[in-house]
């Protein structure tokens, strides 16, 4: 099925570990964001990517890093992971960043940081 | 800076009644508006986009509005059933940015 694929699910790490989530789109879409959902909140972006070999900061950026090297992927990397950053992630991607495109998400990703 | 109240935080209704869930901005200046559903474990699905030129829009049971004098939505579910048990947000397109609420978990019982 066409759609948003991310890798892996479910992750458990110990603090100061790094770790890598990657996130697939296979509808060529130009834009594509990387969000974590805590529980009571909203969700949270953390940083989206406009196009293949740009990437921007979101609202929480901080100890995350990622890539957009090819158009389909975007990776969503932890350094030395936290126990804040304990979170559900969710890739989503649009046509064009306009806010009349409809996201499509991926499944999710829940980490746990030990 | 824009804010999304999402009410109620949580519902319980018997099958078969029609429901009305609440999604507000603290700046009512929205141009596009989408309601979203999430299952347990599951990611979001888009139900309704509510484009800058539209006032409404309707999906099968599911009528979704947006008073933008008011910055508020309202997701109309007409005779629920168990099925539409889930997590639903509101997202709104504010300054070139999309505010999520913090959702309502609604359950319908049989």
């Amino acid at each position: 099925n066409a759609g948003v694929t991310q890798t892996p699910k479910f992750r458990v790490l110990k603090t100061g570990q790094s770790m890598t989530l990657l996130c697939a789109q296979d509808m060529n879409h130009e834009y594509m964001y990387w969000y974590r959902q805590d529980p009571g909140m909203g969700l949270r972006l953390i940083h989206y990517s406009v196009g293949e070999g740009t990437t921007a900061k979101g609202e929480v950026p901080d100890g995350y890093n990622v890539s957009r090297l090819k158009k389909q992927n975007f990776l969503l990397g932890l350094e030395s992971a936290a126990p804040s950053q304990t979170s559900v992630y969710f890739c989503a991607s649009t046509p064009s960043g306009s806010g009349a495109n409809v996201l499509t998400f991926g499944a999710g990703s829940r980490l746990t940081v030990l | 800076k824009q804010e999304v109240t999402q009410i109620p935080a949580a519902l319980s209704v018997p099958e078969g009644e029609n429901l009305v869930l609440n999604c507000s901005f603290t700046d009512s200046a929205i141009y596009n508006l989408q309601w979203f559903r999430q299952d347990p474990g599951k990611g979001l699905t888009s139900l309704l986009l509510i484009q800058s030129s539209q006032r409404e829009q309707t999906s099968g049971r599911l009528n979704a509005s947006l008073d933008k004098s008011s910055g508020r939505s309202t997701l109309y579910i007409a005779a629920s059933q168990p099925g539409d048990s889930a997590t639903y947000l509101c997202a709104g397109d504010s300054n070139y940015q999309l505010i999520w609420g913090a959702g309502t978990k609604l359950i319908i019982k049989p």
